[in-house]
């Protein structure tokens, strides 16, 4: 019930073209869906965000695409850059289960030039 | 504005030695969490504290241990370390708040030979 399953593994994508990861939760109590953003040797950085009750969000070339009754949601990240290789990490978590964020098994995105 | 600070960056520790990592962090933040992260797992959430002398464990506390008795420092005491415990570790903070940012350390890489 508190996992949170991500897909694919890896990903390879040209420069320009959409990267699309995916992620499925069973646990509907949760409040809060973040994706983090890692780059090599560093620690997680907070990428975009969505809550329940929104269907999409968008910040610059990321959005986010929820589907509450599918328990689903995914990170889309248009017109890639190389910029953008890196690990990427959905997660979920509840307000009232002291804010504890529980991972996907992550993404390493490989924008080609 | 430093954020949060991990030490050490690297360790090479040999089995059945005891260390301690260190986290502190200088944004007042009320909530502390400890991670480790493995290839392919994502990170799993070691233990964590909601505040000074609260603390609780997390998906997996075993062979670590944590105190809190200051709100900006989150120490992870290592007693007798074995190879699974081979990982890099990620102290993490939040603002007590719904959708408040998760801010991580860069990290600890310890390797246990």
């Amino acid at each position: 019930q508190q996992q949170v399953k991500q897909s694919p593994q890896s990903l390879i994508v040209q420069k320009g073209g959409i990267s699309i990861i995916n992620c499925a939760y069973e646990n509907t109590a949760f409040d809060y869906f973040p994706w983090y953003q890692q780059f090599p040797g560093k620690g997680p950085a907070l990428l975009i965000a969505i809550r329940p009750d929104v269907s999409e969000k968008k910040e610059g070339r990321f959005t986010i695409s929820f589907n509450k009754s599918a328990k689903q949601f995914s990170l889309h990240i248009m017109d890639s850059q190389p910029g953008d290789s890196a690990t990427y990490f959905c997660a979920a978590s509840m307000m009232d289960s002291s804010y504890k964020l529980i991972f996907g098994s992550g993404t390493r995105l490989l924008v080609r030039p | 504005n430093a954020g949060v600070t991990q030490t050490p960056k690297f360790r090479i520790l040999k089995i059945g030695q005891s260390m301690t990592l260190q986290c502190t962090q200088d944004m007042n933040h009320n909530y502390m969490y400890w991670y480790r992260q493995d290839p392919g797992m994502g990170l799993k959430l070691i233990y964590y504290s909601v505040g000074a002398g609260i603390t609780d464990k997390g998906e997996v506390p075993n062979g670590y241990n944590v105190s809190r008795s200051t709100t900006e420092d989150f120490p992870l005491r290592l007693e007798l370390a074995a190879p699974s415990q081979t990982s890099v570790y990620f102290c993490a903070s939040i603002k007590q708040g719904w959708g408040t940012e998760a801010f991580f350390g860069q990290g600890t890489r310890l390797t246990v030979v």
